[in-house]
């Protein structure tokens, strides 16, 4: 039972955006602690694609983009490729659950 | 390039304890935390805990009364014990080195090892 909430699926046609949304609460993203963004592809470890609410690591798309606002944040994949097709989570950190870190639920994007 | 790489049994009998090892290469395990991660076949990522080099830990509530993790500095090498496992308990474990505590993320994970608790 996750304490951040992303929906289970979201799809698109080749070269368009679509958004995933990660909603927490006030003792996680509403605290104002950091939201992070993997991408799994099926059989492999995540990947870390945004850290530290909007910044890319290096070697990531400028493609996926990251916001956050009170208690929301959102990953952005603008151009969708079909090598995009992958679960993504969010991860944060929460001061209720005694120091614990917690990742979403995950999204399975679909490029149509 | 950071490498992690975790290594133990890959079936473990229900009520025992589930034992797995993290190997770090191409850099120190000093002054980083540590994380196991896990993953159930077609579900979502858990947090099991974090260890700082000096064996500090922060385990995920849920979990807290049967994790112990370790840590040998002296080998790069990091660990976790789960006890008393039940079915539930079969997952991909992964290792994974945080940037820091809080707000922090995981650059570096490893490919993950899939424990089935069965007897």
């Amino acid at each position: 039972q996750s304490v951040l909430t992303q929906p289970p699926s979201v799809s698109g046609a080749p070269g368009q955006r679509v958004t995933i949304s990660c909603t927490g609460s006030s003792s996680n993203i509403g605290a104002g602690y950091d939201v992070h963004w993997y991408q799994q592809l099926p059989g492999t470890a995540p990947k870390l694609l945004i850290y530290g609410n909007s910044n890319r690591p290096s070697g990531v798309p400028d493609r996926f983009s990251g916001s956050k606002s009170g208690t929301s944040a959102s990953l952005a994949i603008t151009g969708l490729q079909a090598e995009d097709e992958a679960d993504y989570y969010c991860q944060s950190y929460d001061s209720s659950l005694s120091g614990s870190d917690v990742f979403g639920t995950g999204t399975k994007v679909t490029v149509l | 390039q950071v490498q992690l790489q975790e290594s133990g049994p890959g079936l473990v009998k229900p009520s025992e304890t589930l034992s797995l090892t993290c190997t770090v290469s191409g850099g120190s395990i000093s002054s980083y935390y540590w994380s196991w991660i896990r993953q159930p076949a077609g579900k979502g990522l858990e947090w099991i805990g974090r260890i700082y080099t000096s064996g500090s830990t922060n385990y995920n509530p849920s979990l807290k009364s049967r994790v112990t993790m370790s840590v040998d500095t002296s080998k790069n090498q990091f660990s976790l014990k789960l006890s008393s496992v039940t079915a539930a308990d079969t997952a991909v474990y992964y290792c994974a080195r945080a940037s820091g505590y809080s707000s922090s993320w995981y650059s570096y994970w490893g490919q993950g090892t899939l424990v089935t608790v069965s007897s």
